[in-house]
Formats: C-alpha cells, structure tokens, sequence
C-alpha cells in the first residue's frame, strides 16, 4: 500500500529565517506531486506540482520554491520567510493519468512569529 | 479563470436531519469536480468526484452530489446527517486543460448538533 509522509509536523520559524518541509511517497512509482497552502481558516492554494523527477511547474507562487530531488521526494522550500507563509502545508500524490484520485498527507503547521 | 464558490461559510444543522452544501464554479468548459472534507488539524479525503456519465453521484459515508451543468453547480447532499460529520467541506475543480491543478471553495464548516 502507498503511504505518504510530510516532515516536519508542526513548526515555528522566525521571520527571515530559511525553510525546508519534506514529502515523501512510498510504494507507488512515478507518483504526480502536489503542494498546496492553507492560511488559517482559509481555503487551498495549490502552490506546486510535479509529474516528474527535476521538473516543477508553479501554480501559485508566494516566495517559495518547490524541488523533487528523487522521484518520491518532493522539498517546499524558501530561504526568506515572511509572516504570510504562516499555515497549513499540505503535500498529496496522484497516479499518472486522467481520473486519479488525490491522496493528502496529514499536512505541515507552520508558525512564522 | 476558474473560480469556485461555496456561498454558506457555516452551516449548522441538528443530527438527523437532511443536509445541501452549495458549490458553484466558474469554467467556460466542463470540469472534473470533487468534494473533500477536511476533520480538525488533518488533511484532506476524497469524499466523491464527478467526471462525466450520471450527473449524480455516490460518495463515502451517505453523500452524494449532483453536477448540474447549467446552473454551473456540484452541490454535496446527504439524507441523515451525524454529529461526527461535522468537518469543513471543500468543492474543488480541476480544469480539463489541466487536471494537475485543482482550485478549491472557500469551505463550509459543517456543525451537526445533537
């Protein structure tokens, strides 16, 4: 069965400071990737998607960066953190192909004071 | 661009009784359309999705939706609600330009009292 993993769980970061929140895909090869972000109470954002090892499309993209190093890792990242960035990470995967179902992580909380 | 709306940002009703989540969407085309809900401080879960066939259709747990072309609307339903279906519900699009994108409402945050 596939499972998926988002690191860290929760964090708190100050303003200005680096980010790296991970996600990983196990048991299913060539997985779609996605990012999306949720402000607190708000709705989703996607932010990134991937289809493929090294290849990253933006949708939206809020100062942040999006890397798949390997093809089930898949890196958000930025190297400035602003307040805004505050909320809810969320990572997902889907087969390739039309009519795939979209599987979430249990999501990142970030707090940036 | 695509946009989708769900007007009711709460909706509270008593355990029991029927319940109509409203989404609506903005897409010159017929998009895939889903319905999620997300349980306090966890991630999302399918609970159904319409591509193309009988326009309503049957999820997890006693919902369903109909995609109702002309009034551009994929309303959630369910006969009997239960307090544990309190959670925020989430209409989301994918256009058929692009299924890797998904443009989701604002949510409805659904109380069902006892």
């Amino acid at each position: 069965a596939q499972t998926i993993h988002q690191w860290p769980v929760a964090e708190i970061k100050a303003v200005g400071s680096p980010l790296s929140l991970g996600c990983t895909i196990k048991g299913k090869s060539s997985p779609n990737l996605y990012w999306y972000w949720q402000a607190t109470g708000g709705t989703l954002q996607q932010l990134f998607y991937s289809i493929t090892v090294g290849q990253v499309e933006s949708v939206v993209q809020l100062n942040l960066s999006a890397s798949r190093p390997k093809d089930d890792q898949f890196i958000l990242s930025t190297e400035k953190l602003l307040l805004s960035h505050s909320g809810f990470y969320l990572c997902a995967w889907s087969p390739e192909g039309l009519y795939s179902d979209y599987t979430f992580g249990s999501g990142t909380r970030l707090l940036v004071i | 661009a695509q946009s989708v709306t769900q007007p009711d940002a709460r909706v509270t009703v008593s355990e029991g009784a029927s319940l109509q989540l409203r989404c609506k969407y903005s897409y010159s085309g017929t998009p895939y359309l889903f319905w999620y809900v997300q349980y306090p401080r966890q991630g999302l879960q399918l609970l159904l999705k319409y591509y193309s066939g009988d326009p309503v259709v049957q999820g997890v747990n006693g919902f369903e939706a109909e995609f109702i072309k002309s009034n551009s609307s994929f309303h959630l339903r369910k006969a009997s609600v239960h307090w544990s279906d309190s959670a925020v519900y989430f209409c989301a699009v994918s256009p058929m330009s692009n299924y890797n994108v998904l443009y989701f409402g604002s949510g409805t945050k659904l109380t069902v009292e006892p």
